[in-house]
């Protein structure tokens, strides 16, 4: 247990559906991550929100759309998916204290198919 | 960010040390170098992470060598539970680096 929830932990959706993806974390930090983890490819950061606001955005195609409505919790809306989006999706978080964090904590990650 | 270089894979008997080399030749003067690992169908966790001395957790120790071009994370007596893809990453610390940038890794296997 990492302090970094996910849900739901298996997604299966068809390419004309919208889903979202929450995350939650209990650590009390002020930046959250997600990140995609294709099969047998490294994972690859999608996104990066610090104090709730979007500092990264690692050219993620726009049918991935996160939203970052406090610092405890993330979302990643989906809306017409292809099946080579079908992944692990990985939320992270961490506490930046005038430095890079020294550590990021994982959820368990929200395996999604895309039929 | 400096790129790594780690063999894809790796077997360590139980209860041995477990040795995982990490190349990363091209890094600089102010990048850290940090170990992750990942267990089977579970989020990344983090070991150990240092910038040029030797450091040691709970988890693992860290072996940096003095020119900094490789490192070695050791797990002193491996468990089956220890069987996981191993990332050795290479960035700078600083605020708004916030990126980790994942490789391959390798995968560490541990044998009854």
């Amino acid at each position: 247990e990492t302090g970094v929830t996910q849900t739901p932990r298996h997604l299966v959706m068809g390419m004309t559906n919208k889903k979202s993806l929450k995350c939650e974390q209990h650590l009390g930090h002020n930046a959250m991550y997600w990140y995609k983890q294709s099969a047998k490819k490294p994972l690859e950061l999608m996104f990066v929100y610090n104090f709730k606001e979007q500092t990264e955005n690692n050219s993620v195609p726009s049918r991935f759309s996160p939203e970052c409505p406090n610092s405890s919790h993330l979302f990643l809306h989906l809306h017409t998916l292809q099946p080579e989006d079908s992944a692990l999706y990985l939320c992270a978080s961490s506490q930046l204290d005038g430095r890079a964090a020294v550590e990021q904590f994982f959820g368990p990650g929200t395996r999604l198919t895309v039929l | 960010d400096a790129k790594t270089t780690q063999p894809p894979s790796m077997d360590c008997a139980e209860g041995r040390a477990a040795n995982l080399p990490c190349n990363h030749s091209t890094i600089s003067g102010n990048e850290y170098v940090y170990w992750y690992r990942q267990i089977h169908s579970q989020g990344p966790q983090y070991i150990i992470h240092g910038l040029k001395n030797n450091e040691t957790n709970e988890m693992a120790s860290l072996i940096i060598t003095e020119d900094r071009k490789s490192s070695t994370l050791i797990l002193p007596h491996a468990t089956l539970r220890d069987t996981a893809v191993y990332y050795c990453i290479v960035r700078v610390e600083g605020f708004g680096n916030e990126k980790l940038t994942f490789g391959t890794g390798t995968r560490l296997t541990i044998i009854p």
